[in-house]
């Protein structure tokens, strides 16, 4: 069975950092791309950001670009969002997900339970 | 970045009645296009990729169809299931890009 379990959400002060961990199992994780994607409170689906199984290949949305950096490390079978420069339009539930297809298509067919970032003073 | 227009923002039925979501893309997607159910206090579920294949699991009431800018999700007779919003999403250019949802609620 397929599992995503996200972890390091929490309170966070504008310009502040935080980062979110995603364990997975119940898959080959390397051979999987992964994304995060967030959600503000009552609001819409945000995709931020895409990693290749290998690691190789990234992509980001415009509004994080730059502040935001998505890793992986399959040793561990974990993917990761390193959060930098946070503001307050940046709270969200955030959700790791799991791509269909073994190549990059960013089809979700996993997702995570998501975890809360919340930032504010 | 390509943006998705999806309409109605709320549709009010009853079970037993058809749906008719639609997605609009402000330049072509191909084919790439996705469709995801939302229930409250839930992550999202895939039920459509590709403008009309159906994801394991998905019920037949579901289908989905179009091509380049128009799509269409089509519920064929709602279940009390199906109340919840519905997100597209397109692959076909980066950034991905999601619609800002339309919420199918019971009338």
């Amino acid at each position: 069975e397929v599992q995503l379990l996200e972890s390091g959400g929490g309170l966070a002060q504008p310009g502040g950092s935080l980062r979110l961990s995603c364990a997975a199992s119940g898959f080959t994780f390397s051979n999987y791309a992964m994304s995060w994607v967030r959600q503000a409170p009552g609001k819409g689906l945000e995709w931020l950001s895409a990693i290749s199984g290998s690691g190789s290949t990234i992509y980001y949305a415009v509004s994080v670009q730059g502040r935001f950096t998505i890793s992986r490390d399959n040793s561990k079978n974990t993917l990761y969002l390193q959060m930098d420069s946070l503001r307050a339009e940046d709270t969200a539930f955030y959700y790791c997900a799991k791509d269909l297809f073994v190549r990059m298509k960013v089809v979700v067919d996993y997702w995570g339970q998501g975890t809360l970032v919340t930032v504010s003073s | 970045e390509i943006v998705l227009t999806q309409s109605p923002a709320t549709l009010s039925l009853s079970p037993g009645e058809r749906a008719t979501l639609s997605c609009r893309a402000s330049q072509s997607v191909s084919s790439y296009l996705v469709w995801y159910q939302q229930k409250p206090g839930q992550a999202p579920r895939l039920l459509i990729y590709d403008a009309s294949n159906r994801a394991t699991g998905t019920p037949a009431r579901f289908s989905g169809s179009g091509s380049g800018t128009d799509f269409t999700l089509t519920i064929s007779s709602l279940e009390p299931a199906d109340f919840a919003v519905y997100y597209c999403q397109q692959r076909s250019n980066w950034p991905i890009t999601f619609g800002q949802g339309t919420r199918l609620e019971i009338k």
